[in-house]
């Protein structure tokens, strides 16, 4: 069971926009930053987003995110069908092991 | 180009082990944490174990810890993951990635992703 949670699915229409939460405990939000993975089928993960809200070179701006206290969101415009695909959540958790741990996954529909 | 391939992966019988190698190029390795991360079929990823950049401190999984370790070469530009006492719930696509940052850390995340090597444990 991941610590981070995640819905399972989502899904919308192309052009539209979707939101994809994240939750965690304040042992692994409250100091660390989130990040962000798609993961097309059958490929790699690949980074999104990395330290809460910020988009490495060649991610459209149509990927946005934000973090809270207890949660992230991330956020996806004008929705395209190749935009289909699982996203994933990642964090610093400072339980008694340190390290990552990632949310369990949403799969997007575009519809 | 930022380049990362694994290998080393294939059937194994519970008990057995397996050294998984991931050869790195376009970027200067000696200065990036290295982790590993894996994905058992149909499922989520699952962090599994990291690497400062110097390989002076190793992290690891508590489903990994104590049968896993996880070392580097910088002369070779390249991580392993030695896996021992392997067990059916270890089967899963292993991938290697990048961390940004000489340490891993509350900052960590990984930019950069082989396409993984896939291990079966089964007998």
């Amino acid at each position: 069971q991941s610590v981070l949670t995640q819905p399972p699915s989502v899904s919308a229409a192309p052009g539209q926009k979707v939101t994809i939460s994240c939750s965690g405990s304040n042992s692994n939000f409250g100091r660390s930053y989130v990040s962000w993975y798609q993961q097309l089928s059958g490929a790699a993960p690949k980074l999104l987003i990395y330290e809460n809200d910020k988009r490495p070179s060649g991610i459209p701006d149509r990927f946005s995110a934000s973090k809270s206290a207890t949660s992230a969101t991330l956020g996806i415009t004008g929705l395209q069908t190749g935009d289909e695909a699982d996203y994933y959540c990642g964090a610093w958790n400072t339980g008694l092991s340190a390290g990552v741990v990632f949310g369990g996954g949403t799969k997007l529909t575009v519809l | 180009e930022v380049q990362l391939m694994e290998s080393g992966g294939g059937l194994v019988q519970p008990g057995g082990s397996l050294r998984l190698s991931c050869a790195t190029s376009g970027f200067t390795f000696s200065s990036s944490a290295m982790s590993w991360v894996r994905q058992a079929p149909g499922e989520g990823l699952e962090w599994v174990s990291a690497i400062t950049a110097g390989g002076g401190t190793t992290y690891y999984a508590d489903s990994v810890k104590g049968r896993f370790i996880i070392s580097r070469d910088n002369s070779k530009n390249t991580v392993y993951l030695q896996m021992n006492s392997l067990r059916v719930e270890d089967t899963a696509t292993y991938y290697c990635a990048r961390v940004p940052s000489f340490f891993f850390d509350f900052y960590s995340n990984f930019d950069y992703w082989g396409q993984g090597t896939l291990v079966t444990v089964s007998s």
